[in-house]
C-alpha cells in the first residue's frame, strides 16, 4: 500500500507561489498521483493528477521526477481563498481490488494578507 | 444541482442508538465510497461499491453496514453507536473503480455520539 508523507503545515502570503512536496517511496508502477484540496466543512475537491514529468492546469502545476518517489504541487500566486488542507495521494494499484485511494493527513496551508 | 449529496449534514445522538446516513450522486458514476475523517483530518476509506456490488470493505466494525439500492445511492447504517464513531463521514463517487480520474465528494455528515 503506497503511503504518502507531506508537511503538516505551511504558511504563505498573498501573491506568493506555494510548493508542497509529497514523498511516496513505495509508489507502484501503475499508480497515479493525485492532489485534493479541502476547505473547512466541505468535502475534498480534485485539483490535479499526474503520472510523470509535469502536468499543468488552470489551478496548479504538478512536478513529478523520473523516479516518481515524490511529487510537488505548485500553487502560483496564492490568495486568501487558497487557505485549505491539501492532500497528496497515490492509487493502490487499482485492478480487481478496486480504488483504494489512501489519503494522508494533508498539509494545512495558511495564506496571510 | 449538487453532484454528490448526503443527508443529514449534522447528526447528534446517544451511545447505543442506530442511525443512517444517505448519499446520492447524479453524475452517472458507477462507483461510490464511504470515507471517515477523524479529528486529525485523516481520511480513511471504509467501503466502495461498484454498480451496487461491494468492492472494498476495509477493517470496519460490522456495526457499519452499507447498502446500495442502485448505483446512484449508497447509504450507511450504523448500529449500536459508540463514542469513537464520532467523525465526519464523506460519501464520494467516481466514474470507475481504478485509480485514475477523480473522486467527487459530498459535503460530509458530521456525526456526534454523546
Amino acid at each position: 500500500l503506497a503511503k504518502t508523507t507531506q508537511p503538516i503545515s505551511m504558511d504563505s502570503y498573498e501573491g506568493q507561489e506555494v510548493n508542497i512536496t509529497c514523498s511516496h517511496n513505495n509508489i507502484a508502477t501503475n499508480d497515479y498521483i493525485t492532489w485534493y484540496q479541502q476547505f473547512p466543512s466541505q468535502g475534498p475537491r480534485f485539483i490535479i493528477q499526474g503520472y510523470k514529468t509535469k502536468v499543468t492546469n488552470e489551478v496548479a502545476s504538478l512536478f513529478i521526477p523520473a523516479d516518481r518517489k515524490s511529487s510537488t504541487l505548485s500553487l502560483p500566486r496564492v490568495s486568501l481563498s487558497d487557505t485549505a488542507v491539501y492532500y497528496c495521494l497515490v492509487g493502490d494499484g487499482g485492478g480487481a481490488a478496486g480504488n483504494k485511494l489512501t489519503f494522508g493527513g494533508g498539509t494545512r496551508v495558511l495564506v496571510k494578507p | 444541482d449538487t453532484a454528490v449529496s448526503q443527508t443529514p449534514k449534522y447528526l447528534v445522538t446517544q451511545m447505543g442508538n442506530d442511525k443512517s446516513i444517505k448519499c446520492e450522486q447524479n453524475l452517472g458514476h458507477d462507483t461510490m465510497y464511504w470515507y471517515k475523517q477523524d479529528s486529525k483530518k485523516f481520511l480513511k476509506i471504509m467501503f466502495s461499491y461498484n454498480n451496487k456490488e461491494l468492492i472494498i470493505n476495509e477493517t470496519v466494525p460490522n456495526r457499519f453496514s452499507p447498502k446500495s439500492p442502485d448505483k446512484a445511492h449508497l447509504n450507511l447504517h450504523i448500529n449500536s453507536l459508540e463514542l469513537g464513531d464520532s467523525a465526519v463521514y464523506f460519501c464520494a463517487s467516481s466514474q470507475e473503480i481504478f485509480n485514475t480520474g477523480e473522486l467527487f465528494f459530498g459535503e460530509g455528515s458530521r456525526l456526534t455520539v454523546l
